[in-house]
């Protein structure tokens, strides 16, 4: 089974503070995808990458950047944290194409990030 | 761009009873459908999914239909146990999306009562 991991579980940080949220995950697929999660609002996309070096803004990519230096790790960066960025941060991947079978996207269990 | 939204936002059933969540999408041209089922302290994952050019699809107790006309999509579970409850997402794909770019309704937390 694939499996997608996110380094932390719960995060506190501090207003202002550069946070790191890193995933790694298992099954060489080309896409990943950085979520928020928020009550009411649904899973919003915040950025994407299709290959190495290669990143796409999602719908809220403000005050967010990413990076991905090997295919398996996609790392989401708070440049200065703030506490409207207080959220449930998911990570997904999938295979790349239009393939029927490639568009499942396989989810890691989440950081809850606390910025206070 | 797409604009998903989800009702309804929480909804309680009997053991056995069904449940049925809507979703209505704003792109036309949008072609897939995905429903993601999330368990508490887990992330989600793909339960049952859609293509534009089917109208209904059921696996075991749990079916989804696709009105195009209409644009909305609906989830249905049947015979619902305990298990079932979770937070139940639905997404839709549009054509001009880039890397399997999904949009997400807003969610909707199943509670299914013994």
């Amino acid at each position: 089974d694939v499996k997608v991991t996110q380094s932390s579980r719960y995060l506190v940080k501090r207003t202002g503070e550069k946070v790191f949220l890193e995933c790694v995950q298992d099954m060489d697929h080309e896409n990943m995808f950085w979520y928020r999660q928020d009550p009411g609002l649904g899973l919003r996309l915040i950025y994407f990458s299709y290959d190495v070096k290669m990143k796409e803004k999602g719908d809220i990519p403000e005050g967010y950047s990413v990076s991905r230096e090997k295919k398996e790790r996609f790392s989401l960066i708070l440049e200065s944290a703030s506490t409207n960025q207080t959220s449930m941060y998911l990570c997904a991947s999938s295979l790349w194409g239009a393939v029927a079978t490639n568009e499942k996207l396989f989810f890691g269990s989440g950081t809850q990030l606390s910025v206070l | 761009g797409e604009n998903v939204e989800q009702h309804p936002s929480t909804l309680s059933v009997q053991e056995g009873d069904s449940a049925v969540i809507k979703c209505t999408y704003s792109d036309s041209a949008s072609n897939y459908f995905p429903w993601y089922k999330q368990e508490l302290g887990k992330g989600p994952q793909l339960i049952i999914d859609i293509r534009s050019n089917v109208g209904e699809k059921k696996d075991q107790r749990i079916a989804v239909t696709l009105n195009k006309t209409a644009k909305h999509f609906s989830l249905h579970i049947t015979e619902t146990q305990p298990e079932d409850s979770a937070v139940y997402f639905c997404a839709a794909r549009g054509v001009k999306a880039a890397g399997n770019k999904l949009t997400f309704g807003g969610g909707t937390r199943v509670l299914v009562k013994p």
